[in-house]
């Protein structure tokens, strides 16, 4: 089983701040690395897959940053909104890349 | 429009009865992956399935069994044997090795 760590469990922002967590997987044998969006209610849903090693990847405010070599992945939001309430889940991939092994997730609460 | 079924959302089962979730999807993704939630916990894979007639035991597989005897089609069974079933279950699927998962809209299954 992949040891997959998310840091905070849980974090509150205001609205406006930027925020950001982590994500901490096993660097031998990786493969990729996924986030997902969950909001309550609905199924989670994508943001970003990264494969290389210093890969940056954003989606409107959402940017994410990857270091294969220490084995930890960081996800940004800039000027958190409600609609940004969510648990972000990380999956790393090794070998092979078919088996997605989820971190526990970060749970987001944004005050207006 | 392309998705993925899940059905029934809510189910209800005595103990040691076998019950068996249903997961359709017409995305003609080759891959399919179950996964349990509980309370205050992250996804944790019970079972995986690269292509048709073959699977693979995920990181809880005890308890359940799968088949894929369609591209479309990945039944999960909880059988008596699976000593907590209760719980949140969501099947996914995607189309290769780093794209990214994409999910059904969970079953929960309540076992007394």
């Amino acid at each position: 089983i992949l040891n997959v760590e998310q840091s905070p469990q849980s974090l509150h922002v205001q609205e406006g701040d930027s925020t950001n967590f982590t994500c901490s997987f096993p660097s031998s044998n990786f493969y990729a690395l996924h986030w997902y969006r969950w909001e309550t209610a609905k199924s989670p849903e994508a943001l970003f897959v990264m494969t290389l090693n210093g890969d940056e990847k954003k989606k409107g405010r959402i940017s994410a940053t990857l270091n294969t070599k220490e084995g930890y992945s960081y996800l940004y939001i800039k000027g958190s909104q409600p609609e940004d309430s969510a648990t972000y889940l990380c999956a790393p991939t090794n070998n092979a890349g078919n088996m997605l092994t989820f971190g526990g997730g970060t749970r987001l609460m944004v005050k207006p | 429009d392309g998705g993925i079924t899940q059905s029934p959302k809510y189910l209800f089962r005595k103990e040691g009865q076998n019950v068996t979730l249903s997961c359709e999807q017409n995305l003609n993704h080759d891959a399919m992956y179950w996964y349990r939630q509980d309370p205050g916990q992250g996804l944790r894979l019970i079972y995986y399935s690269q292509i048709v007639n073959d699977f693979q035991k995920g990181d809880i597989a005890e308890g359940y069994s799968v088949s894929r005897e369609k591209k479309e089609s990945f039944p999960l069974t909880v059988t008596s044997a699976q000593k907590n079933p209760t719980a949140f279950y969501l099947c996914a699927s995607r189309f290769a090795t780093n794209s990214p998962l994409h999910f059904g809209n969970g079953t929960r299954l309540t076992v007394t």
